[in-house]
């Protein structure tokens, strides 16, 4: 079954450094997702990604975050000047149309800002 | 504006026991879909099962199905014939239709811990 993958699955780095978090979405799909989660707490939505522009993104994604699609698989999210309290789950998702159709999550990267 | 809301932090059923989690949520849209997303203790996040807004019938997969109840916006998970690998988070989620790649919006969690 086609899945989405995410690399790293786990990342340390100092605070005040950047960070890239790749994913390589199902392969048909169209519509890409990031989303973050601090442990203990639920699931937030970051960003959404179609036709290669951000089609909406939260109020948590500001001028230190940044998401790309180099090439036709991977779509990056970069994280500027890391903070403390960047730590968290990050999962990548895609979907093969947009309203409605099941979203599918990554594994996630744990990113620890230290 | 979507909300999701999970009224039980934490749940425990005995295993081959039945066990409902239950969910309630708010949407100005007319159309959108709901989801039970489980996440175990690995965190991935994983699709348990999703129900159509417009189909009055309640969605199954297998020992799970939902009772959807359109007009209280409730959207209740029954898990039946529990087992130890149903130990996990689950997150209900809603997504609108309108916008081409309209967000889900999930709850806070509910903690099931399956015991034997």
């Amino acid at each position: 079954e086609p899945e989405v993958t995410q690399t790293p699955s786990h990342q340390v780095t100092q605070m005040g450094q950047e960070v890239i978090l790749r994913c390589v979405p199902i392969s048909n799909h169209l519509y890409f997702y990031w989303y973050r989660q601090i442990l203990g707490q639920k699931v937030e939505f970051l960003v959404s990604f179609y036709n290669n522009e951000i089609s909406e993104k939260s109020e948590i994604f500001d001028d230190q975050f940044s998401v790309e699609r180099p090439d036709g698989s991977n779509f990056t999210l970069k994280i500027r000047s890391t903070k403390l309290e960047d730590s968290a789950m990050y999962f990548c998702a895609s979907s093969d149309r947009g309203a409605g159709n099941t979203i599918y999550f990554g594994e996630g990267s744990w990113l620890t800002v230290v | 504006a979507q909300t999701v809301t999970q009224s039980q932090p934490e749940m425990s059923v005995q295993e081959a026991e039945t066990v409902t989690l239950s969910c309630t949520y708010d949407t100005s849209e007319n159309n959108y879909y709901l989801f039970w997303y489980k996440q175990p203790p690995s965190r991935q996040m994983i699709l348990v099962i999703r129900q159509e807004a417009y189909k009055q019938q309640n969605a199954t997969e297998n020992r799970f199905s939902v009772n959807f109840q359109k007009a209280a916006k409730s959207f209740s998970l029954k898990i039946s014939d529990s087992q130890l690998g149903d130990t996990a988070m689950y997150f209900c989620a809603s997504r609108g239709y309108t916008g081409t790649a309209s967000k889900l919006t999930f709850g806070t969690g509910t903690r099931l811990q399956v015991t034997l």
